[in-house]
Protein backbone atom coordinates (compact mmCIF):
# COMPACT_ATOMS: atom_id res chain seq x y z
CA UNK A 1 0.00 0.00 0.00
CA UNK A 2 1.27 3.76 -0.14
CA UNK A 3 1.40 5.40 3.14
CA UNK A 4 2.82 8.79 4.44
CA UNK A 5 3.51 8.92 8.08
CA UNK A 6 4.21 11.97 10.06
CA UNK A 7 3.37 13.39 13.88
CA UNK A 8 -0.82 14.00 14.78
CA UNK A 9 1.00 16.92 17.05
CA UNK A 10 4.08 19.91 17.77
CA UNK A 11 3.87 22.14 20.26
CA UNK A 12 6.54 24.79 20.46
CA UNK A 13 7.04 28.29 21.97
CA UNK A 14 6.97 31.46 19.57
CA UNK A 15 10.35 32.61 18.26
CA UNK A 16 11.29 28.71 18.82
CA UNK A 17 12.45 26.54 15.69
CA UNK A 18 10.31 23.27 15.34
CA UNK A 19 10.75 20.04 12.98
CA UNK A 20 7.86 18.18 11.09
CA UNK A 21 9.06 14.57 9.72
CA UNK A 22 7.77 12.77 7.19
CA UNK A 23 7.98 9.48 6.11
CA UNK A 24 6.73 8.23 3.05
CA UNK A 25 6.20 4.12 1.47
CA UNK A 26 4.44 5.08 -2.01
CA UNK A 27 4.26 2.97 -5.38
CA UNK A 28 5.55 5.97 -7.74
CA UNK A 29 7.65 9.52 -6.41
CA UNK A 30 7.54 13.19 -7.83
CA UNK A 31 8.47 14.80 -5.41
CA UNK A 32 7.52 15.58 -1.94
CA UNK A 33 5.00 18.60 -0.84
CA UNK A 34 4.18 20.45 1.90
CA UNK A 35 0.83 22.33 2.46
CA UNK A 36 -0.79 24.60 4.98
CA UNK A 37 -3.94 24.79 5.89
CA UNK A 38 -5.16 27.16 9.00
CA UNK A 39 -8.95 25.97 10.88
CA UNK A 40 -11.22 26.63 8.85
CA UNK A 41 -9.64 27.50 5.50
CA UNK A 42 -8.28 25.87 2.77
CA UNK A 43 -4.53 23.86 1.69
CA UNK A 44 -1.84 26.17 0.42
CA UNK A 45 1.49 25.16 -0.87
CA UNK A 46 4.72 25.70 0.87
CA UNK A 47 7.14 23.79 -0.30
CA UNK A 48 7.98 20.97 -3.18
CA UNK A 49 11.29 19.04 -2.75
CA UNK A 50 12.23 16.49 -6.18
CA UNK A 51 15.74 15.98 -5.12
CA UNK A 52 17.78 15.35 -2.20
CA UNK A 53 18.58 18.25 -0.05
CA UNK A 54 17.16 21.58 1.90
CA UNK A 55 15.02 23.89 -0.08
CA UNK A 56 14.51 27.63 1.86
CA UNK A 57 11.70 29.82 1.45
CA UNK A 58 12.05 32.73 3.97
CA UNK A 59 11.57 30.95 7.36
CA UNK A 60 10.53 27.97 5.92
CA UNK A 61 12.62 25.07 4.87
CA UNK A 62 11.96 21.77 2.85
CA UNK A 63 14.51 18.53 3.41
CA UNK A 64 14.15 15.06 1.19
CA UNK A 65 16.00 11.86 1.62
CA UNK A 66 15.02 10.02 -1.42
CA UNK A 67 17.35 7.12 -0.02
CA UNK A 68 15.61 7.04 3.00
CA UNK A 69 12.28 7.78 1.89
CA UNK A 70 11.90 11.05 4.75
CA UNK A 71 11.52 14.40 4.48
CA UNK A 72 10.80 17.59 6.78
CA UNK A 73 9.57 20.32 7.14
CA UNK A 74 11.45 23.38 9.14
CA UNK A 75 9.83 26.18 11.07
CA UNK A 76 12.15 29.04 11.83
CA UNK A 77 11.53 31.95 14.05
CA UNK A 78 7.77 30.95 14.91
CA UNK A 79 4.98 33.33 15.11
CA UNK A 80 1.69 33.09 16.29
CA UNK A 81 -0.01 32.85 12.55
CA UNK A 82 2.32 29.53 12.01
CA UNK A 83 -0.52 27.66 14.34
CA UNK A 84 -2.04 25.44 11.35
CA UNK A 85 -1.90 21.91 10.69
CA UNK A 86 0.88 21.19 7.69
CA UNK A 87 0.61 17.91 5.60
CA UNK A 88 3.14 16.38 3.75
CA UNK A 89 2.04 14.93 -0.01
CA UNK A 90 4.32 13.08 -2.53
CA UNK A 91 3.48 12.78 -5.88
CA UNK A 92 2.61 9.35 -7.35
CA UNK A 93 1.32 8.73 -10.45
CA UNK A 94 -0.98 11.64 -11.40
CA UNK A 95 -2.06 12.79 -7.89
CA UNK A 96 -0.78 13.17 -4.90
CA UNK A 97 -0.65 10.88 -1.98
CA UNK A 98 -1.65 13.01 1.37
CA UNK A 99 -0.51 12.70 5.11
CA UNK A 100 -2.83 12.91 7.96
CA UNK A 101 -1.22 16.12 9.08
CA UNK A 102 0.49 17.71 11.65
CA UNK A 103 -1.07 20.44 14.05
CA UNK A 104 1.43 22.79 14.89
CA UNK A 105 0.55 24.60 18.29
CA UNK A 106 2.65 27.92 19.12
CA UNK A 107 2.27 28.60 22.35
CA UNK A 108 3.18 32.29 23.76
CA UNK B 1 -6.98 35.83 -10.97
CA UNK B 2 -10.04 34.74 -8.81
CA UNK B 3 -8.67 31.14 -7.44
CA UNK B 4 -10.42 28.33 -7.56
CA UNK B 5 -14.55 29.53 -6.74
CA UNK B 6 -16.84 26.93 -4.51
CA UNK B 7 -20.25 27.06 -3.72
CA UNK B 8 -22.02 27.22 -1.73
CA UNK B 9 -19.86 27.73 0.97
CA UNK B 10 -22.32 25.93 3.66
CA UNK B 11 -24.86 23.77 2.96
CA UNK B 12 -27.24 22.17 5.67
CA UNK B 13 -29.61 19.64 4.40
CA UNK B 14 -31.70 16.78 5.74
CA UNK B 15 -30.77 13.03 5.46
CA UNK B 16 -32.10 11.90 2.11
CA UNK B 17 -31.89 15.36 -0.20
CA UNK B 18 -29.86 16.10 -2.64
CA UNK B 19 -26.98 18.02 -2.38
CA UNK B 20 -24.66 19.40 -5.57
CA UNK B 21 -21.60 21.35 -5.11
CA UNK B 22 -20.23 23.33 -7.78
CA UNK B 23 -16.56 24.34 -8.94
CA UNK B 24 -15.11 26.87 -10.99
CA UNK B 25 -11.42 26.37 -11.35
CA UNK B 26 -8.47 28.55 -11.87
CA UNK B 27 -8.41 29.52 -16.10
CA UNK B 28 -6.06 27.49 -17.92
CA UNK B 29 -6.10 24.77 -15.48
CA UNK B 30 -6.89 21.17 -16.73
CA UNK B 31 -6.33 19.04 -13.47
CA UNK B 32 -9.33 19.16 -11.07
CA UNK B 33 -9.22 17.28 -7.97
CA UNK B 34 -12.74 16.79 -5.21
CA UNK B 35 -11.47 16.14 -1.48
CA UNK B 36 -13.69 15.21 1.32
CA UNK B 37 -12.01 16.04 4.82
CA UNK B 38 -13.26 14.98 8.33
CA UNK B 39 -11.41 14.49 11.24
CA UNK B 40 -11.79 10.88 11.41
CA UNK B 41 -10.29 10.28 7.70
CA UNK B 42 -8.03 13.10 7.02
CA UNK B 43 -8.34 14.32 3.54
CA UNK B 44 -9.21 12.00 0.89
CA UNK B 45 -9.33 12.34 -3.07
CA UNK B 46 -12.75 11.58 -4.32
CA UNK B 47 -12.28 12.11 -7.86
CA UNK B 48 -9.57 13.75 -10.71
CA UNK B 49 -10.68 14.92 -14.12
CA UNK B 50 -7.79 16.03 -16.42
CA UNK B 51 -8.67 17.48 -19.64
CA UNK B 52 -13.22 17.14 -18.47
CA UNK B 53 -12.70 13.34 -18.48
CA UNK B 54 -12.63 11.70 -15.27
CA UNK B 55 -9.20 9.43 -14.80
CA UNK B 56 -9.83 8.30 -11.24
CA UNK B 57 -13.20 7.91 -9.38
CA UNK B 58 -11.87 5.19 -6.94
CA UNK B 59 -12.52 7.18 -4.00
CA UNK B 60 -15.96 7.99 -4.74
CA UNK B 61 -17.33 6.65 -2.17
CA UNK B 62 -20.90 4.78 -3.47
CA UNK B 63 -23.03 5.10 -5.96
CA UNK B 64 -24.72 8.12 -4.30
CA UNK B 65 -21.72 10.03 -4.97
CA UNK B 66 -21.46 11.34 -8.70
CA UNK B 67 -19.26 13.99 -10.39
CA UNK B 68 -19.48 15.82 -13.67
CA UNK B 69 -17.49 18.28 -15.51
CA UNK B 70 -19.18 19.11 -18.97
CA UNK B 71 -16.93 21.66 -19.40
CA UNK B 72 -12.66 22.96 -18.54
CA UNK B 73 -14.40 25.59 -16.04
CA UNK B 74 -17.07 23.96 -14.44
CA UNK B 75 -17.84 21.28 -12.15
CA UNK B 76 -20.36 19.01 -10.17
CA UNK B 77 -20.24 16.82 -7.15
CA UNK B 78 -23.91 15.70 -6.72
CA UNK B 79 -24.58 13.63 -3.73
CA UNK B 80 -28.15 11.62 -3.95
CA UNK B 81 -29.83 10.55 -1.45
CA UNK B 82 -27.54 12.38 1.56
CA UNK B 83 -26.63 10.77 4.63
CA UNK B 84 -25.42 11.95 7.91
CA UNK B 85 -22.18 10.64 7.65
CA UNK B 86 -21.96 12.61 4.38
CA UNK B 87 -20.73 15.21 6.56
CA UNK B 88 -17.52 16.87 5.75
CA UNK B 89 -15.68 19.98 4.22
CA UNK B 90 -15.29 19.20 0.63
CA UNK B 91 -12.86 21.21 -1.44
CA UNK B 92 -11.87 21.18 -5.06
CA UNK B 93 -8.39 21.95 -6.40
CA UNK B 94 -7.09 22.70 -9.28
CA UNK B 95 -4.07 22.55 -11.28
CA UNK B 96 -2.17 23.38 -14.84
CA UNK B 97 -1.34 20.25 -15.68
CA UNK B 98 -1.50 16.02 -15.36
CA UNK B 99 1.68 16.37 -13.60
CA UNK B 100 1.72 15.48 -10.16
CA UNK B 101 4.23 17.76 -9.15
CA UNK B 102 2.62 20.74 -10.02
CA UNK B 103 0.97 22.52 -6.89
CA UNK B 104 -2.82 21.60 -6.39
CA UNK B 105 -4.50 25.23 -6.15
CA UNK B 106 -7.68 24.93 -3.61
CA UNK B 107 -10.96 26.60 -3.47
CA UNK B 108 -11.94 27.63 0.07
CA UNK B 109 -14.45 24.32 0.80
CA UNK B 110 -18.34 23.47 0.81
CA UNK B 111 -18.84 22.55 4.68
CA UNK B 112 -21.76 20.26 4.54
CA UNK B 113 -23.84 19.39 7.38
CA UNK B 114 -26.34 16.56 6.75
CA UNK B 115 -29.07 16.46 10.05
Amino acid sequence: GQSLEQPSEVTAVEGAIVQINCTYQTSGFYGLSWYQQHDGGAPTFLSYNALDGLEETGRFSSFLSRSDSYGYLLLQELQMKDSASYFCAVGSNYQLIWGAGTKLIIKP
Amino acid sequence: DAGVIQSPRHEVTEMGQEVTLRCKPISGHNSLFWYRQTMMRGLELLIYFNNNVPIDDSGMPEDRFSAKMPNASFSTLKIQPSEPRDSAVYFCASRTSGRPTDTQYFGPGTRLTVL
